[in-house]
């Protein structure tokens, strides 16, 4: 079965600096991978995703990621960080399985971001 | 980018009470849309998967009879969490993938997630 790790659980950043929130994935087959921001009480936005092509993938709100087949691993990025990107990022996986189709998600990584 | 619409956005009852719970795509059809659920602090546990005109597909440990979802149109899924308990409070959110999509590739729209809290 797919899966994806986020190894932090948390990430501290001051506004401006360059931001990375981990993930890598374990997949059978050809990986489609995505990125979600959960902001408090809401539902998931969608940020990006990676089905091929370049392995430099352009999202939302300036976010981008960054595809290595090597190392199985699909950071989430920003070159400069604002306090309003504080919040939870889930990676996740598209899977098949017996049901159908659906969609496995990380532990997510909550990213603070100083003023 | 498309919209789900999730209702009611919070809701609390009484135990032993019934609780359904909407889930509308706004701009887009989608044959198949899925059912989340959310513990503070952790991630989202599908609970199942709801599918137009058929059976939903509960994942395991889900307990259908308890958890009933109906999946009647192109653009509307119910959760309806039957004889509630206090360990059913939750947030609960549901996503849709446009039918136009592909089944791997595309994206999941979110509801915007509706917390129940059963007395």
């Amino acid at each position: 079965a797919q899966s994806v790790a986020q190894p932090e659980d948390q990430v501290n950043v001051a506004e401006g600096n360059p931001l990375t929130v981990k993930c890598t994935y374990s997949v059978s087959g050809n990986p489609y991978l995505f990125w979600y921001v959960q902001y408090p009480n809401r539902g998931l936005q969608f940020l990006l995703k990676y089905i091929t092509g370049d392995n430099l993938v352009k999202g939302s709100y300036g976010f981008e990621a960054e595809f290595n087949k090597s190392q199985t691993s699909f950071h989430l990025k920003k070159p400069s960080a604002l306090v309003s990107d504080s919040a939870l990022y889930f990676c996740a996986v598209r899977d098949k399985g017996t049901g159908g189709f659906k969609t496995i998600f990380g532990a997510g990584t909550r990213l603070f971001v100083k003023a | 980018g498309a919209v789900v619409s999730q209702h009611p956005s919070w809701v609390i009852c009484k135990s032993g009470t019934s609780v359904k719970i909407e889930c509308r795509s706004l701009d887009f059809q989608a044959t198949t849309m899925f059912w989340y659920r959310q513990f503070p602090k952790q991630s989202l546990m599908l609970m199942a998967t709801s599918n137009e005109g058929s059976k939903a597909t509960y994942e395991q440990g889900v307990e259908k009879d308890k958890f009933l979802i109906n999946h009647a149109s192109l653009t509307l899924s119910t959760l309806t969490v039957t004889s509630a308990h206090p360990e059913d409070s939750s947030f609960y959110i549901c996503s849709a993938r446009d039918q136009l999509a592909g089944e791997m590739t595309g994206e999941l729209f979110f509801g915007e997630g509706s917390r129940l809290t059963v007395l």
